[in-house]
């Protein structure tokens, strides 16, 4: 069954410092895409990277890269030198080429301390 | 481009009330999705559209939820009636198309409380 997990609910890191948010996965599909979201306090689900189960590279998308281990079905989110804006949750999603459901993870809340 | 509009923000009822909630997509995008979203949880999906059909909406409560999506461009969503375990986050979303490399974009979205 299709499921993502994301087993830190809080993170805390200091300013200009790197942090990793994990997420794990689960599904028979061989064909799927991995997803980060950041919410704000404001509340708009803002897109930040995508990895496709075939992608060879990880993705990056400036400070933001994915580090995908697909035997381990893990896709792990770093942000690079945080700032006091990256405070927010952070959500993990999946999508099977199957069913094109969406499913979304927990979240993660991450504090940047000036 | 303008994003994804959804009205009103904020709603107040009362349980056994109805409410309806409208969502206008960035255009162009043909798949449609409603969310609900309690708080301090990830959002749930409860109905996808592509264009004006239904998709999926294995997590829609049917007899208290419905959803419409005329002519593939905005959509509504209504509950009626209310319970007080409908207090959430309604948020909506729309993508180019179902494939799985498509993101999402969210609308602000609808937050819902029930008395």
């Amino acid at each position: 069954a299709q499921k993502i997990t994301q087993t830190q609910p809080g993170m805390f890191v200091q300013e200009k410092e790197a942090v990793t948010l994990d997420c794990t996965y689960d599904t028979s599909d061989q064909s799927y895409g991995l997803f980060w979201y950041k919410q704000p306090s404001s509340g708009e689900m803002i897109f930040l990277i995508y990895q496709g189960s075939y992608d060879e590279q990880n993705a990056t998308e400036g400070r933001y890269s994915l580090n995908f281990q697909k035997a381990r079905k893990s896709a792990n989110l770093v942000i690079s030198a945080s700032q006091l804006g990256d405070s927010a949750m952070y959500f993990c999603a999946m999508r099977e080429t199957g069913t094109y459901k969406y499913i979304f993870g927990t979240g993660t809340r991450l504090k940047v301390l000036a | 481009e303008a994003g994804v509009a959804q009205s009103p923000r904020y709603k107040i009822i009362e349980k056994r009330q109805s409410v309806a909630f409208w969502c206008n997509p960035i255009s162009g995008h043909a798949t449609l999705y409603w969310y609900q979203q309690i708080l301090g949880q990830g959002p749930k999906l409860l109905i996808q559209f592509q264009n004006n059909g239904v998709v999926d909406d294995s997590q829609l409560p049917k007899d208290r939820f419905s959803a419409e999506r005329l002519k593939g461009v905005d959509s509504t969503l209504k509950i009626q009636p209310a319970k007080l375990e409908d207090s959430a986050v309604y948020l909506c979303a729309s993508s180019l198309g179902q494939g799985i490399s498509y993101e999402q974009y969210f609308g602000p979205g609808t937050r819902l409380t029930v008395t």
